[in-house]
């Protein structure tokens, strides 16, 4: 059964960068492409990066795209998320999502972790 | 932009059906997923592929999508199915994942 446990979250200034980090387990991890997604207090999911098997293929949302960085190292089973010039908006619990597929493309996600809670503060 | 949209809210009493629907221009040719979040846990894959269930999900859950409108079915509802929904799609000419809004479904 797979397994994925995020961590790295906190709270910090407007401005500040942070670095997510999720350890997989249970599953060949290099197999398959990753996700971030993102929830507000009370709001809705929010897809933030996706990245492929293999880093070949990484996509951002609109709202995170130029500040973000997606990143996985498969010799050590774990994905990142690198969190440059945050803000208020990017308040939220941060899922690391498990694709069923090789590339981020169509397919659903099939194994979400329990999430990792970052705050920014003015 | 491609926007999914979804009743806030649907109520249902204990053992009737519930629908709830995902609503988006030809959303019909895209391939849609569904997840239920209960409160304080994280999304769970319910049906992919518009009308596939993983396994250990109950057959109660079912899926479809047609022309505008992609619907979860839950038929027989009890009080474990009180959650929140969300449809999910991939929207290629963004190659962006987009979810809808999400539904609260309410068990009376």
């Amino acid at each position: 059964e797979a397994q994925l446990v995020e961590s790295g979250g906190g709270l910090v200034q407007t401005g500040w960068s942070l670095r997510l980090s999720c350890a997989a387990s249970g599953f060949t991890f290099n197999d398959y492409a990753m996700h971030w997604v993102r929830q507000a207090p009370g709001k809705g999911l929010e897809w933030v990066s996706g990245i492929s098997w293999n880093s070949g293929s990484i996509r951002y949302a609109d709202s995170v795209r130029g500040r973000f960085i997606i990143s996985r190292d498969n010799a050590k089973n774990s994905l990142y998320l690198q969190m440059n010039f945050l803000s208020g908006e990017d308040t939220a619990l941060y899922y690391c999502a498990k694709d069923t597929n090789s590339l981020e493309m169509a397919s659903p996600f099939d194994s979400w972790g329990q999430g990792t809670l970052v705050t920014v503060s003015s | 932009s491609y926007v999914l949209t979804q009743p806030p809210s649907v109520s249902v009493a204990p053992g009737q059906t519930a629908r709830i629907a995902c609503g988006e221009n030809n959303i019909g040719t895209k391939s849609v997923h569904w997840y239920q979040q209960r409160p304080g846990q994280a999304p769970v894959l319910v049906i992919y592929f518009d009308s596939d269930r993983p396994s250990g999900i109950p057959e109660r859950f079912s899926g479809s999508n047609s022309g505008n409108t992609a619907t979860l079915t839950i038929s027989r509802v009890d009080a474990g199915d009180e959650a929140d929904y969300y449809c999910q799609v991939w929207d290629s000419s963004s190659d962006h994942v987009i979810f809808g809004g999400g539904t609260k479904l309410t068990v009376l």
